[in-house]
């Protein structure tokens, strides 16, 4: 069985700092991938990005950045400079890799607040 | 990139009624869709994967009978909610991937989702 743990419910943070939002995972595969998705209050699944099990490169894009530790099953997102337009819903989430083993197993998500 | 698109965006209906949503995609033949259902402040359960030209796979839990999915062709699946209860009231948002030259696994693309209200 899968299972995406988001332990963060709701965070607040004045614009301009950074946070990390957290996500462990658990997966019996091998192989697996790793997404991050932002709901806007507009109800919207807006990707973000899609990590490979096998790739533990970091990745950054732009303000994002995401840190892959496949020793301690944790694929955390962190936000740099934080704006207002940053509040949302974000999801972290997990799929296998073999076909018919598509579908997502979604964390509950946590509540980004931008304060201004 | 593929988009996938969801109609209604939000539909209020009577109970005792039916409501079908419809998810297209686009830009790419899709022979599978998610179905999810959100509550208020919760996350993303799956309800059922549609496949294309067999029938969905339901998760348990979730009535066959009540939440009706079909997936006639490669790029439309729709759910159908049957004699609707307020407790059906939900955020419902299929999902599908483009497997065309992109391997297995790329992002599952959304739909806008579909705010339901039964009164």
């Amino acid at each position: 069985a899968q299972k995406v743990t988001q332990a963060q419910t709701e965070i607040s943070v004045v614009e301009k700092e950074d946070v990390t939002l957290d996500c462990v995972y658990e997966t019996r595969d091998t192989t697996y991938y790793l997404f991050w998705y932002k709901q806007p209050p507009s109800g919207e699944l807006v990707f973000l990005i899609r990590r490979n099990s096998f790739d533990e490169q970091n990745e950054i894009s732009g303000r994002y950045s995401w840190n892959f530790q496949k020793s301690t099953s944790s694929f955390n997102f962190t936000i740099t400079a934080s704006q207002v337009v940053d509040s949302a819903v974000y999801f972290c989430a997990l799929s296998g890799s073999s076909f018919g083993n598509e579908k997502l197993t979604f964390g509950t998500g946590t509540r980004l607040t931008i304060i201004p | 990139g593929a988009v996938v698109s969801q109609h209604p965006s939000w539909v209020i209906c009577k109970s005792g009624t039916s409501v079908k949503i419809e998810c297209r995609s686009l830009d790419f033949q899709a022979t599978t869709m998610f179905w999810y259902r959100q509550f208020p402040k919760q996350s993303l359960m799956l309800m059922a994967t549609s496949n294309e030209g067999s029938k969905a796979t339901y998760e348990q839990g979730v009535e066959k009978d009540k939440f009706l999915i079909n997936h006639a062709s490669l790029t439309l699946s729709t759910l159908t909610v049957t004699s609707a209860h307020p407790e059906d009231s939900s955020f419902y948002i299929c999902s599908a991937r483009d497997p065309s030259g992109r391997g297995m696994n790329t992002e599952a693309f959304f739909g806008q989702g579909t705010r339901l209200t039964v009164v």
